[in-house]
């Protein structure tokens, strides 16, 4: 079965730092492009970074130099290290896999996502 | 970074009632548009790409159109598990991706 399943999330005060971990099963992570997706309680989803399968990486300007998004391609698994974590990082965090065809790209396999809140 | 605007920000409808939904980006991005379907709780899930195709497992009631700036998602006619939150998202800039800010469809 194809499937994204988080986990890291957690309670982490202001300035701390947590890693998230995306695991993949059905799908090779390494030959796709992965993203993270957050989505702060009672708003709208947010694009937060990509990783290209060359291993290219881009981010939301609110997070720049902040977060990083990395794979193990031995664990066929995504990660977000996040760092200098604020309140307003306070979101529910999906992995999504980044499907890249002919003409389209689109997040076709979305995990069921994780919980970082960021409070003292 | 390109900016999209969904309207309405939400909707009331009924059951067989049929319901269009726009996004506008801030500058053309082709067909390199997408749309999802969020219910509360669950993660959204994929019902159109590339404007106008219909992903895999999707009723046909949902269609999508348009190119360039202005995109449109239509339910032809509503089910009672449609009610939901549909968000728009360009991929034309795979550097920066964007989502509208969600339309919520409401039962009427």
């Amino acid at each position: 079965e194809v499937q994204l399943v988080e986990s890291g999330g957690g309670l982490v005060q202001p300035g701390g730092s947590l890693r998230l971990s995306c695991a993949a099963s059905g799908f090779t992570v390494s030959s796709n492009y992965m993203s993270w997706v957050r989505q702060a309680p009672g708003k709208g989803l947010e694009w937060v970074s990509v990783i290209y399968s060359g291993g290219s990486t881009y981010y939301a300007d609110s997070v720049k130099g902040r977060f990083t998004i990395s794979r193990d391609n031995s664990k066929n698994t995504l990660y977000l290290q996040m760092n200098s974590l604020r309140a307003e990082d306070t979101a529910v965090y999906y992995c999504a896999r980044d499907y890249q065809g002919d003409g389209d790209d689109a997040f076709d396999i979305w995990g069921q996502g994780t919980m970082v809140t960021v409070s003292s | 970074d390109i900016q999209m605007t969904q309207s309405p920000s939400s909707l009331s409808a009924s059951v067989g009632d049929r319901v269009t939904i726009t996004c506008r980006a801030s500058q053309s991005i082709s067909s390199y548009l997408n749309w999802y379907q969020q219910k509360p709780g669950k993660a959204p899930k994929l019902l159109i790409y590339a404007a106008s195709s219909l992903q895999s497992g999707v009723p046909s009631r949902f269609s999508g159109s348009g190119s360039g700036t202005d995109f449109t998602l239509t339910i032809s006619s509503l089910q009672p598990e449609d009610f939901a939150t549909y968000y728009c998202q360009q991929s034309y800039s795979t550097r920066a991706y964007t989502f509208g800010q969600g339309t919520k469809l409401e039962i009427k």
